[in-house]
């Protein structure tokens, strides 16, 4: 599993609340992401890392902010939570060397709930 | 930029019967192809990739899919199906640049039933 962890696995807030959702690495990968997945959409891709402090916007970042301070953790933040934010939030880091080229390793999930 | 289209997006089959789980991709780039399956409450496993070399790639739990670069296709084949198998399928592409983020298909859902 790649040593991903997410946290909180569950969540129930509501309408307006700020909410953070984070992920652990513990194998020093450069890339991370964060996604959403939607019944009939697949998973999307909200936001990126590249690195400590470089990220990126993804096709849904909308609503959705993430920062990066040290290597083994990137925060997802809904500044203010909306119902169309209830989703699964999906962590997942990608291996690029030793044959895996891109391959990604998926935390195990975040389910969302704003009421 | 790449897409990824998945033809179906449920797929009933019975036990023992074979099985094809159709994508499409599209890319103005070399790409790398991966099938992740998702069982029901779970999060995403690897069940094959492409990277390079032979188009024919095997994976877990038996299945096999087949890049075929002239129909930009990536499908995904089982010849015989469990009950096991009952989960939700996802193609992704990926640039071969590092660190490119996987587009992911919409996912097609594979229902065996005896």
């Amino acid at each position: 599993d790649a040593g991903i962890t997410q946290s909180p696995r569950h969540k129930v807030t509501e309408t307006g609340t700020p909410v953070t959702l984070r992920c652990h690495q513990t194998e020093n990968h450069r890339y991370m992401y964060w996604y959403r997945q939607d019944p009939g959409h697949g998973l999307r891709l909200i936001h990126y890392s590249y690195g400590v402090k470089d990220t990126d916007k993804g096709e849904v970042s909308d609503g959705y902010s993430v920062s990066r301070s040290k290597t083994e953790d990137f925060l997802l933040t809904l500044e203010s939570a909306t119902s169309s934010q209830t989703s699964v939030y999906f962590c997942a880091i990608s291996v690029t060397s030793g044959g895996n080229n891109n391959e990604q390793f998926f935390g195990p999930g975040t389910r969302l709930t704003v009421l | 930029a790449q897409s990824v289209t998945q033809l179906d997006s449920q797929v009933p089959v019975f036990e023992e019967a074979p099985v094809e789980l159709r994508c499409n991709y599209s890319s103005s780039v070399s790409v790398y192809l991966f099938w992740y399956v998702q069982y029901p409450n779970q999060g995403l496993q690897l069940l094959l990739k492409y990277l390079s070399g032979s188009t024919l790639v095997k994976g877990i739990n038996g299945f096999e899919a087949e890049f075929n670069k002239s129909q930009t296709s990536f499908h995904l084949r089982k010849p015989s199906v469990h009950i096991s198998d009952t989960a939700e399928y996802f193609c992704a592409v990926t640039a071969t640049q590092a660190g490119t983020a996987l587009i992911f298909g919409k996912g097609t859902t594979l229902s065996v039933s005896s």
